[in-house]
């Protein structure tokens, strides 16, 4: 079982509400990720970090923000939650080399009202 | 453009049959192929990981098997467990940009008694 955790797991919120979805990782992984999924769907990268003070956006646009001020926290952060960001949000991380599998925590299930 | 489609898109077997998921790719250079198996609310963990020159990789009772020559890759479940419910995705990793990552859609496998 991969040590990576994401709080909450669900939130149900109103629209306009600012928002951060905690992820955590004990592993030591410098490379971190987040992806969006709908159900029944694919995942979708939408910020990745290779490291502390980098972050970078993903193939889908997202309204979100990243931050990656320690190696262990990735915060992902909507200003003004809308309808549009139902989804389940997934966090992941990998070490450099090695095949860099990406171990994923829980997921937090957004739901915007 | 890089794409990995998976097929069946749902299956439904028996406790005790076996089964095989199949991933088609396009993404190249090719770096290396996983199995991901997802339960429902929870996020992907690694079944497999194959490089270019491996043709077979197994996991338990999960066989993942990879020809780069046609781009293709099968996952087989021998006798099917309920706890094999699921979601099963084929990952592709590109050698360039990173190792970036392209997800199938999954199949979801859905196993009665």
């Amino acid at each position: 079982e991969a040590d990576i955790y994401q709080t909450p797991r669900y939130l149900v919120i109103g629209t306009g509400k600012k928002i951060t979805l905690e992820c955590s990782q004990t592993m030591g992984h410098d490379k971190m990720y987040w992806y969006q999924q709908d159900p029944g769907m694919e995942l979708h990268l939408i910020h990745y970090s290779y490291g502390v003070n980098s972050t970078e956006k993903g193939d889908l646009s997202s309204e979100s923000t990243v931050s990656r001020i320690r190696t262990e926290h990735f915060p992902l952060t909507l200003e003004s939650a809308r309808p549009s960001h139902t989804s389940q949000y997934l966090c992941a991380s990998s070490v450099s080399g090695g095949g860099e599998t990406q171990y994923f925590g829980p997921g937090t299930r957004l739901l915007v009202l | 453009k890089n794409q990995v489609e998976q097929s069946p898109q749902s299956l439904i077997i028996l406790e005790g049959k076996n089964c095989t998921l199949q991933c088609n790719y396009t993404v190249s250079p090719f770096s290396n192929l996983r199995w991901y198996k997802q339960d429902t609310g929870r996020g992907p963990v690694s079944l497999t990981i194959m490089t270019f020159s491996e043709n077979t990789k197994s996991n338990g009772r999960y066989t993942a098997t990879l020809d780069a020559d046609t781009k293709q890759s099968s996952l087989h479940i021998t006798a099917s467990q309920l706890s094999d419910s699921a979601s099963y995705i084929c990952v592709v990793s590109a050698k360039a940009a990173g190792n970036k990552l392209t997800f199938g859609g999954g199949t979801r496998v859905l196993v009665k008694p």
